[in-house]
């Protein structure tokens, strides 16, 4: 049973690049959550896909954007990128039903904007 | 801002010894969770306390919940070398969905 799986893993652009970063969830989940987690910061909440459409949305910019999937695979796509983008981009799977909140993360893309 | 934060930053101990970490949040919740991160890498779940819940176990692994200090702290008893990781606590502020990290505390098991 395969977890979440995040490609690519890493990734270098330059500022005004966009870029656009895949996740598979786990077997069996139909929610994807994506996470940015700057060095030496905890993850920082950036959106959720459910029904192929944005449940949640954090405190990001329109410059941050995504997509699901009918078989709950998930994009996130930056436009514009900016220095302050660089950091490691976790996707999160989870089913949405009742009582299962635990996240199941996949290793991660680390992008670095130059 | 972020919901939780966790103290201490860091924690450097001897393999055998118990660690402690704690986790402050601002406001109401419907459970809080803990999580591991190995080196930069995905995080890895450990245990779920839900807002009615005082304290829960799972193997070496204790939560407890103060809802009316909105803490929670996390002890690793006998601590190993492989312990050594990031640990963050999560909280969903009420809203089931979106999940708010604390800035982590680093621990280091001395072999």
């Amino acid at each position: 049973d395969a977890g979440v799986t995040q490609s690519p893993t890493h990734l270098i652009k330059t500022r005004g690049q966009q870029v656009t970063l895949r996740c598979s969830p786990k077997s069996g989940h139909d929610t994807v959550s994506w996470y940015q987690q700057a060095l030496g910061q905890g993850p920082q909440f950036i959106f959720q896909y459910y029904e192929e459409e944005e449940r949640q949305r954090g405190n990001f910019p329109d410059r941050f954007s995504g997509h699901q999937f009918p078989n709950y695979s998930s994009e996130l796509n930056v436009n514009a990128l900016l220095l302050g983008d660089s950091a490691l981009y976790l996707c999160a799977s989870s089913f949405a039903g009742r009582g299962h909140k635990k996240l199941f993360f996949g290793s991660g893309t680390q992008l670095s904007v130059l | 801002s972020q919901q939780g934060e966790e103290d201490p930053q860091a924690l450097s101990i001897q393999e055998g010894e118990n660690a402690t970490m704690n986790c402050s949040y601002k406001t109401s919740i419907n459970n809080l969770q803990w999580y591991r991160q190995n080196s930069g890498r995905g995080l890895v779940h450990l245990i779920l306390i839900r807002s009615n819940e005082r304290e829960k176990h799972s193997g070496r692994l204790r939560v407890t919940l103060d809802t009316s200090k909105k803490s929670s702290s996390l002890l690793i008893t006998a601590s190993r070398a492989a312990d050594t990781a990031s640990y963050f606590c999560a909280t969903d502020a009420g809203t089931g969905n979106q999940f708010y990290f604390g800035t982590g505390t680093s621990l280091t098991v001395i072999p």
